[in-house]
């Protein structure tokens, strides 16, 4: 079975601080990642995605990410954090490809960025 | 991507009740949908997978005659919570499956049973 583990909980970065997230999946095959953002009372939203192809990715609003298959992570990065970032974020991974679009999603981390 | 909308947005029912919660994609036909539940501060815990037209497929442990499932349509699947107990107070999250993995989320319901 496939399992996510992000690292922290709740990080408190002041605006513009470099923030970088960190998130390790379990699986044993080919993986696809993500990572999903829920702003305050928002529906979660798609960040970023990794199929294939160069480690790593760009997506919105300055985000990126990582993969690196020997340490199985997919960390999120960005250089330069807003107030606007804060919100809740989740890795999430889907094993195996083919018909299989279920996504396990590591427990979230709480950012919270003071102006 | 797909807009996906849930209703209601919040329900409060009593104890032994059943409460019925919808899961619309307004601009994507969804062959498939997945309902997740989330509880305070811990992350999306998938239920089920309801595939349009046959029955739904249920995570381990979850109870199928208890969360009932239906999706008659390539637009619209519904989560029924059956004789709800305080115990199912929660928030539900549907999500349809987009290109290339993709899930669209809905902006949850949350339960309150007492």
């Amino acid at each position: 079975a496939q399992s996510v583990s992000q690292h922290n909980h709740h990080v408190i970065l002041s605006e513009a601080a470099s923030l970088e997230l960190g998130c390790n999946y379990s699986y044993g095959g080919t993986v696809n990642l993500f990572w999903y953002v829920q702003y305050p009372g928002q529906h979660l939203q798609l960040l970023l995605k990794y199929f294939s192809g160069d480690p790593l990715v760009k997506g919105i609003k300055g985000f990126e990410a990582e993969f690196i298959k020997s340490k199985f992570s997919f960390n999120l990065r960005k250089p330069s954090v807003q107030w606007s970032d804060t919100a809740e974020y989740f890795c999430a991974v889907n094993g195996g490809g083919g018909s299989n679009y279920k996504l396990t999603f590591g427990k979230g981390t709480l950012l919270t960025v003071n102006p | 991507g797909a807009v996906v909308s849930q209703h209601p947005s919040w329900v409060i029912c009593k104890s032994g009740t059943s409460v019925k919660i919808e899961c619309r994609s307004l601009d994507f036909q969804a062959t498939t949908m997945f309902w997740y539940r989330q509880f305070p501060k811990q992350s999306l815990m998938l239920m089920a997978t309801s595939n349009e037209g046959s029955k739904a497929t249920y995570e381990q442990g979850v109870e199928k005659d208890k969360f009932l499932i239906n999706h008659a349509s390539l637009t619209l699947s519904t989560l029924t919570v059956t004789s709800a107990h305080p115990e199912d107070s929660s928030f539900y999250i549907c999500s349809t499956v987009g290109f290339g993995y993709e899930q669209y989320f809905g902006p949850g319901t949350r339960l309150t049973v007492t």
